[in-house]
């Protein structure tokens, strides 16, 4: 069974722009979810998509929004890039839900915002 | 809000001893907790999980514990490696789709 797959898996912006991130789940998987990752800081959570619905928000700005399409594929959009932005972000899939089911990661796209 | 305090941030041990790390959490309808290992420039994978109907867990040197009583979940690894140098999270969910990580402990295993 293929793994979860992001593209690009490089990016590099200029404040102000926006950007489009990708995210294939593994087939048959439901749930995607969207994490921030920068030095030190963990993993924070972004958003969580099942069904084509917003299922869990975390806590962040209106700048970050995502969708997810009938086949499960899902986009996260970012807006009016800032430079703090710049991190590595993480999506991951499992069958119905992050918090009862194993999530598997993809690779990342790494996002610098010059 | 809900959070899960992970300790310690960092760990370094000898090779061949062992390691504890160990979480509590404060969402008393958490039921499922799970632990990614991140080595260094790759992507988190699951090492081991637990749910609430279940004390310990154990898989070859991995292991974990849950007292659901005291809020606390930890990770024990035995025998440790080089290749066990990482950053692991630990997470704890509910049914309710929350599901909150801790900040990461930084396991580094010494020569």
């Amino acid at each position: 069974k293929a793994g979860v797959t992001q593209t690009p898996r490089y990016l590099i912006k200029t404040r102000g722009q926006q950007v489009t991130l990708s995210c294939s789940p593994i087939s048959g998987h439901r749930s995607v979810s969207w994490y921030q990752q920068t030095p030190g800081q963990g993993l924070q959570f972004l958003f969580e998509y099942f069904s084509e619905t917003q299922r869990n928000k975390g806590n962040f700005p209106g700048r970050f929004s995502g969708r997810q399409f009938s086949n499960s594929r899902s986009e996260m959009n970012v807006s009016t890039l800032e430079l703090g932005d710049s991190a590595l972000y993480l999506c991951a899939s499992s069958l119905v839900s992050r918090s009862t089911d194993t999530q598997y990661f993809g690779p990342g796209t790494r996002l610098t915002v010059l | 809000g809900e959070n899960v305090e992970q300790h310690p941030s960092t760990l370094s041990v000898q090779e061949g001893d062992s390691a504890v790390i160990k979480c509590t959490y404060s969402d008393s309808a958490s039921n499922y907790f799970p632990w990614y290992k991140q080595e260094l420039g790759k992507r988190p994978q699951l090492i081991i999980d637990i749910r609430s109907n279940v004390g310990e867990k154990k898989d070859q040197r991995i292991a974990v514990t849950l007292n659901k009583t005291a809020k606390h979940f930890s990770l024990h690894i035995t025998e440790t490696q080089p290749e066990d140098s990482a950053v692991y999270f630990c997470a704890a969910g509910d049914s309710n789709y929350q599901l909150i990580w801790g900040a990461g402990t930084k396991l580094i295993i010494k020569p």
